[in-house]
């Protein structure tokens, strides 16, 4: 079965540091892996996703995450934090065979201050 | 496109009584989803459709819910009886291929007293 675990319930960092969101993931074969973001009373709103190739990859609003097969990690990154990043974030898996689904961590409150 | 469109926005409702959420998804996706949101629990998955068909229902969490797609533009999630323990925000989302990114809708916020 496949599942993803966010350890962090809150992520708090000043404006203009870097920001790191952790995220693992259990599947059986080769994964599909996503973030998303969710603000205020909005539904999610994709980021950006690893499917294979390059274990970097870059999304929107300049955040991007890492693929680590050995570690089953796929952190999302981001070299600047800005304020409006402030939001609820949420990395997803699923697995490559046919059948199956996207499952959601319980998600992380990323909090940027000024 | 007007994206994924939920209604109603919010929903307040009595312990016992029949409540239905709509979804109207993107125009030529192929694939719609019913996932339910709390704090405690996080985004659950309920029910996901393909091309109308339902794929996989093992999210529902009792016969008290039940779920349809009539057809390409049009979903309905049911829950008779309604309980307090169903108090929650649910989601619809649609994607053109299983793989590719989920659009979501806005969701329901449901209150049921």
């Amino acid at each position: 079965a496949q599942s993803v675990a966010q350890p962090e319930d809150q992520v708090n960092v000043a404006e203009g540091n870097p920001l790191t969101v952790k995220c693992t993931y259990s599947v059986s074969g080769n994964p599909y892996l996503f973030w998303y973001v969710q603000y205020p009373n909005r539904g999610l709103q994709f980021l950006l996703k690893y499917i294979t190739g390059d274990n970097l990859v870059k999304g929107s609003y300049g955040f991007e995450a890492e693929f680590n097969k050995s570690q089953t990690s796929f952190h999302l990154k981001k070299p600047s934090a800005l304020v409006s990043d402030s939001a609820l974030y949420f990395c997803a898996v699923r697995e490559e065979q046919a059948g199956t689904a996207l499952i959601f961590g319980k998600g992380t409150t990323l909090s940027v201050s000024s | 496109d007007a994206g994924v469109i939920q209604s109603p926005r919010h929903e307040v409702t009595e312990m016992g009584q029949e409540v239905t959420l709509r979804c109207k998804p993107i125009s030529g996706h192929d694939y719609l989803f019913w996932y339910r949101q709390t704090m405690m629990r996080g985004l659950e998955l309920l029910i996901y459709f393909n091309n109308n068909v339902p794929i996989d229902d093992s999210g529902m969490p009792e016969d008290r819910f039940s779920a349809k797609m009539p057809n390409a533009s049009f979903s309905t999630l049911k829950i008779q009886p309604s309980e307090p323990r169903d108090s929650a925000v649910y989601f619809c989302a649609s994607s053109l291929f299983r793989g590719e990114k989920l659009f979501f809708g806005s969701g329901t916020q449901l209150s049921v007293l």
